[in-house]
């Protein structure tokens, strides 16, 4: 069981560049979560993804930041241009269930990214 | 108001003390509620649910009180390998079955010799 896989585990880029960060849910589920954390702001949801479908991308701090699920095993945030305030650690979750019910959301160890 | 409040500490405390967090959620309708752990610069992981009438792992308590909207976590007999910050998490399901899912901003415990 392979996990959650993100891709790349550190990445440093200077201000206005774009970057992208990737995920590989584990196979099967069918909700995918990005996440960013912050000492000042804790893990915040960007976004979520239910069956491939964006459901609730309002946690996107704007249109610098984008996010796609071409099909079930993959998905992608971009952020172009970056910015320093964009510095956080950002994390790509799944969960094996989409509706109703107590269920667990397995997270990949993150991609700790820095705008200089 | 946050939807999901909790005190950020540090909690210092020494080895075999007994420790507790709350965590307060301001969504009366909320219906799903997990602890996570998350030990120095790795992933979050799943600690433990918490039922409405409360449940137990080992040394670990969790219970759920609704009429306060509140969720607690109690650790007997801490452990060095307890520190770690623990982080409060609310599940709300919508119609259509899209789910938000809100983490507290963690609780840092340090459990000292």
């Amino acid at each position: 069981d392979a996990g959650v896989i993100q891709s790349p585990r550190h990445e440093v880029t200077e201000m206005g560049q774009e970057v992208t960060l990737r995920c590989k849910p584990i196979s099967g589920h069918n909700s995918l979560f990005w996440y960013r954390q912050t000492m000042m702001r804790g893990l915040e949801l960007l976004i979520y993804f239910n069956n491939n479908v964006p459901i609730d991308d309002s946690g996107m701090p704007e249109d610098r930041f984008s996010a796609k699920m071409p099909n079930a095993s993959f998905s992608t945030l971009k952020i172009q241009p970056s910015e320093p305030r964009d510095s956080a650690v950002y994390f790509c979750a799944s969960s094996p269930a989409a509706g109703q019910g107590i269920t667990e959301a397995f997270f990949g160890q993150g991609t700790r990214l820095t705008v200089v | 108001r946050k939807e999901v409040e909790q005190d950020p500490g540090p909690f210092n405390v020494p080895e075999g003390a007994t420790v507790a967090f709350n965590c307060t959620y301001s969504n009366s309708a909320s219906q799903s509620f997990f602890w996570y752990r998350q030990d120095c610069r790795k992933e979050p992981k799943l600690l433990m649910s918490v039922y409405s009438s409360g449940n137990e792992d080992g040394r670990f308590t969790a219970q759920l009180n609704r009429a306060s909207q509140y969720i607690s976590l109690l650790i007997r007999d801490s452990k060095l390998s307890d520190s770690a910050t623990y982080l409060c998490v609310v599940r709300n399901s919508f119609s259509g079955g899209y789910q938000k899912v809100t983490f507290g901003i963690g609780t840092k415990l340090q459990v000292i010799p």
